[in-house]
C-alpha cells in the first residue's frame, strides 16, 4: 500500500518569511495529492491539491508542487501570517477511480508562525 | 447548514466501559468516515461507509464497530475501551467516493480512557 512521510514534524518561521513543508510518497501510481490545514482545537480542512497532470498549483498565498519523478510534494506558504500557525496534513491517492478510504495521510506538520 | 457534527467533545473511560461516538452530518454525503488521530501517526482510517446499511473496514479496526442505519448519522462504538484507543476521533464526510471529493470534518471527540 501507499506509505506518505512528512517532514519536518515540527517548523517555526517568522511571520512574513515562508515556510515549506515537503512530503514524499511510495506508490508511483498515487496522482491526487490534497492538503488539510487544522487549526488548534478545530477540524482538518481542505486548503489546496494537486493532481499530477500539473506541476505546481497556487492560490494565493499558498502554492504546491509536485515532482512525479521523485515522488514527492511540497506546500509553500509565503508572507506568513499568525493565522497560517496549525498542524499541516499531506495526503496520496491514486485519485478518481479509488475511493476516500484509499486516502492515505502523512504524519503532519506543526507550523508556529512567530510574530 | 451545521456540517458535521461529533458528540461527544470529550470523554473519559475507564478500562472495559463501552461508549458511542455519534456522528450527523446534513449535507447529504453518501460517504461517511471514522479517523483517529495520535501524536506521530496523523490520520489513520478505522471504518467507513458508502452508504445507508453498509460499512467496511479501514486501517486500524480492531476494538471498534459501527453502524450506519440512517443515511445522515454513522456511529462509532467502543465495545470494551482499552488505554490504547486513547486518542482523537474525527468523523468525516463526502458526497461522493472519489478521492477528488474533499472531506468535510467534525470537530473531534478527545477520548482519554485509563
Amino acid at each position: 500500500g501507499e506509505n506518505v512521510e512528512q517532514h519536518p514534524s515540527t517548523l517555526s518561521v517568522q511571520e512574513g518569511d515562508s515556510a515549506v513543508i515537503k512530503c514524499t510518497y511510495s506508490d508511483s501510481a498515487s496522482n491526487y495529492f490534497p492538503w488539510y490545514k487544522q487549526e488548534l482545537g478545530k477540524r482538518p480542512q481542505l486548503i489546496i491539491d494537486i493532481r499530477s497532470n500539473v506541476g505546481e498549483k497556487k492560490d494565493q498565498r499558498i502554492a504546491v508542487t509536485l515532482n512525479k519523478t521523485a515522488k514527492h510534494f511540497s506546500l509553500h506558504i509565503t508572507e506568513t501570517q499568525p493565522e497560517d500557525s496549525a498542524v499541516y496534513f499531506c495526503a496520496a491517492s491514486r485519485g478518481r477511480n479509488f475511493g476516500n478510504e484509499k486516502l492515505t495521510f502523512g504524519t503532519g506538520t506543526r507550523l508556529t508562525i512567530i510574530p | 447548514n451545521a456540517g458535521v457534527t461529533q458528540t461527544p467533545k470529550f470523554r473519559v473511560l475507564k478500562t472495559g466501559q463501552s461508549m458511542t461516538l455519534l456522528c450527523a452530518q446534513d449535507m447529504n454525503h453518501e460517504y461517511m468516515y471514522w479517523y483517529r488521530q495520535d501524536p506521530g501517526m496523523g490520520l489513520r482510517l478505522i471504518h467507513y461507509s458508502v452508504g445507508e446499511g453498509t460499512t467496511a473496514k479501514g486501517e486500524v479496526p480492531d476494538g471498534y464497530n459501527v453502524s450506519r442505519l440512517k443515511k445522515q448519522n454513522f456511529l462509532l462504538g467502543l465495545e470494551s475501551a482499552a488505554p490504547s484507543q486513547t486518542s482523537v476521533y474525527f468523523c468525516a464526510s463526502s458526497y461522493g467516493r472519489s478521492t477528488n471529493e474533499k472531506l468535510f470534518f467534525g470537530s473531534g471527540t478527545q477520548l482519554s480512557v485509563l
